[in-house]
C-alpha cells in the first residue's frame, strides 16, 4: 500500500513531441504528489507538485494531471526538448510522512 | 543558499573498511533524509530525522549501517564494515516539515566498495 508504481521505465520522444509518464498509488492517505527530475551525476530536483484538491497543475511546459478517484497522476511535457532528457520520478507522501518514490522513467528526447 | 552539501563526492574503499558519508542540510530545514540509489532498487529511503531525532530507520539495511544527526547542520551515515553490495549513490535531502513540501537533494556520494 506504500508503493507508487511508475510507467514506462523508458521513453523516447522526438523533439517537439509530448512526453507522458504515469503513476498510480494505493494509499488514500497520500496528499502531496511531487515530480522530480534527475540529470546524470546530480541529485533529484523538484520539478512540479500537486495536492489532491486540484485536478491539474501547469508550470510552463510541464503539467500534472491528477485523478483522485482512479488514484493516478501523470506528468505531461509539452514541446519536449533534448534538454529535457533525464530521469523523472513521481513520488507521494502522506501528511507528515516520508516521500515514497516511483521507480523512475528515463526520458530521451531525440533532435 | 548553497543547497544541501554532501561529502565526499566519490569514495572508493576496500571491503571491510569503515566509510563515513557527511551531509550539511539547508539552514532552517528541520527534516533530513538519507537515500540510496541503485539501478536495481531505485531510490530507497534509509532513515530520516525530524528536529535532529531519528523518526524512521526501517530502511536501514542492517546493523552495519548507522546514522547520526548531532545538530541541525550536520549528519553522518556510517557503514562498518563495508561490503561490495553497498556500492551505490547515497543522497542526503532536507526539507522544511517532512511531507508537506518538496525535498532538496544534495549531489550525492558515489560509493564503490572493492
Amino acid at each position: 500500500q506504500q508503493q507508487v508504481k511508475q510507467s514506462p521505465q523508458s521513453l523516447i520522444v522526438q523533439k517537439g513531441g509530448i512526453s507522458i509518464i504515469n503513476c498510480a498509488y494505493e494509499n488514500t492517505a497520500f496528499d502531496y504528489f511531487p515530480w522530480y527530475q534527475q540529470f546524470p551525476g546530480k541529485g533529484p530536483a523538484l520539478l512540479i507538485a500537486i495536492r489532491p484538491d486540484v485536478s491539474e497543475k501547469k508550470e510552463g511546459r510541464f503539467t500534472i494531471s491528477f485523478n483522485k478517484s482512479a488514484k493516478q497522476f501523470s506528468l505531461h511535457i509539452m514541446d519536449s526538448q533534448p534538454g529535457d532528457s533525464a530521469t523523472y520520478f513521481c513520488a507521494a507522501t502522506p501528511r507528515g510522512g516520508k516521500l515514497i518514490f516511483g521507480q523512475g522513467t528515463e526520458l530521451s528526447v531525440k533532435p | 543558499d548553497a543547497g544541501v552539501i554532501q561529502s565526499p563526492r566519490h569514495e572508493v574503499t576496500e571491503m571491510g573498511q569503515e566509510v563515513t558519508l557527511r551531509c550539511k542540510p539547508i539552514s532552517g530545514h528541520n527534516s533530513l533524509f538519507w537515500y540510496r540509489q541503485t539501478m536495481m532498487r531505485g531510490l530507497e529511503l534509509l532513515i530520516y530525522f525530524n528536529n535532529n531525532v531519528p523518526i524512521d530507520d526501517s530502511g536501514m539495511p542492517e546493523d552495519r549501517f548507522s546514522a547520526k544527526m548531532p545538530n541541525a547542520s550536520f549528519s553522518t551515515l556510517k557503514i562498518q564494515p563495508s561490503e561490495p553490495r553497498d556500492s551505490a549513490v547515497y543522497f542526503c535531502a532536507s526539507s522544511f516539515t517532512a511531507g508537506r513540501y518538496g525535498y532538496t537533494f544534495g549531489s550525492g556520494t558515489r560509493l564503490t566498495v572493492v
